[in-house]
């Protein structure tokens, strides 16, 4: 069947520490990938997106995330963490036999520690 | 501001009751979805609308019923609910249906649901 797995579902860092959270998926073909993340009462928000191309892709407020195509595997990434990253994180993938669904995995929940 | 605005944020609904849930998006998109939010489950899909047409209906139970009367706005009427539906229901629209280019969904902040 075909899935989206997040390995973390809680994860605890102290502030300035590095991040990586991981994403595989089941899905063959053509993928679009996607991290969205969602802060406390806020709603859900893209962080970062690969379509196509350079498989580094960059986001907002210093977020990046590796597509490696061998692995199926899209993990997230920010070098230097902060307490305002505290927020849930959610992988998501369009595969192109998926219909028109984005899915996506369980979320990982990060607190950062001042 | 996400563009994509839902109403209510709270609903607390008895299961004989009938509500509904409303999507209005100020981004001009063609596409909007319904998805149902639950506790340590993942995002599932439950509506796809394409330019007003019902394009994807996940096995939803005919106790949701959506409807979405222009491009700009999508409801999801509620009817003899069961407790095991109380969740998060959150609207999303793209520019085109998700796979049609580089496309991305935008989200409202939900609609938190309890059926007592």
């Amino acid at each position: 069947a075909q899935s989206v797995s997040q390995h973390n579902h809680h994860v605890i860092l102290s502030e300035a520490a590095s991040l990586e959270l991981g994403c595989n998926y089941s899905y063959g073909g053509t993928v679009n990938l996607f991290w969205y993340v969602q802060y406390p009462g806020q709603h859900l928000q893209l962080l970062l997106k690969y379509f196509s191309g350079d498989p580094l892709v960059k986001g907002i407020k210093g977020f990046e995330a590796e597509f490696i195509k061998s692995k199926f595997s899209f993990n997230l990434r920010k070098p230097s963490v902060q307490w305002s990253d505290t927020a849930e994180y959610f992988c998501a993938v369009k595969g192109s036999n998926s219909g028109y669904a984005l899915n996506f995995g369980k979320g990982t929940s990060l607190l950062v520690t001042p | 501001e996400t563009g994509v605005t839902q109403t209510p944020r709270h609903l607390v609904m008895g299961m004989t009751n009938k509500k509904s849930l409303k999507c209005e998006q100020h981004l001009g998109h063609n596409a909007m979805y319904w998805y149902k939010q639950s506790a340590k489950k993942p995002l599932e899909l439950m509506f796809v609308y394409s330019l007003e047409e019902r394009v994807e209906n996940n096995s939803v139970p005919s106790r949701f019923s959506p409807e979405c009367p222009n491009s700009s706005h999508l409801f999801l009427h509620l009817h003899t609910l069961q407790p095991e539906d109380s969740a998060l229901y959150l609207c999303a629209s793209s520019q085109a249906v998700l796979g049609h280019g580089n496309t991305e969904a935008f989200f409202g902040q939900g609609t938190r649901l309890t059926v007592v």
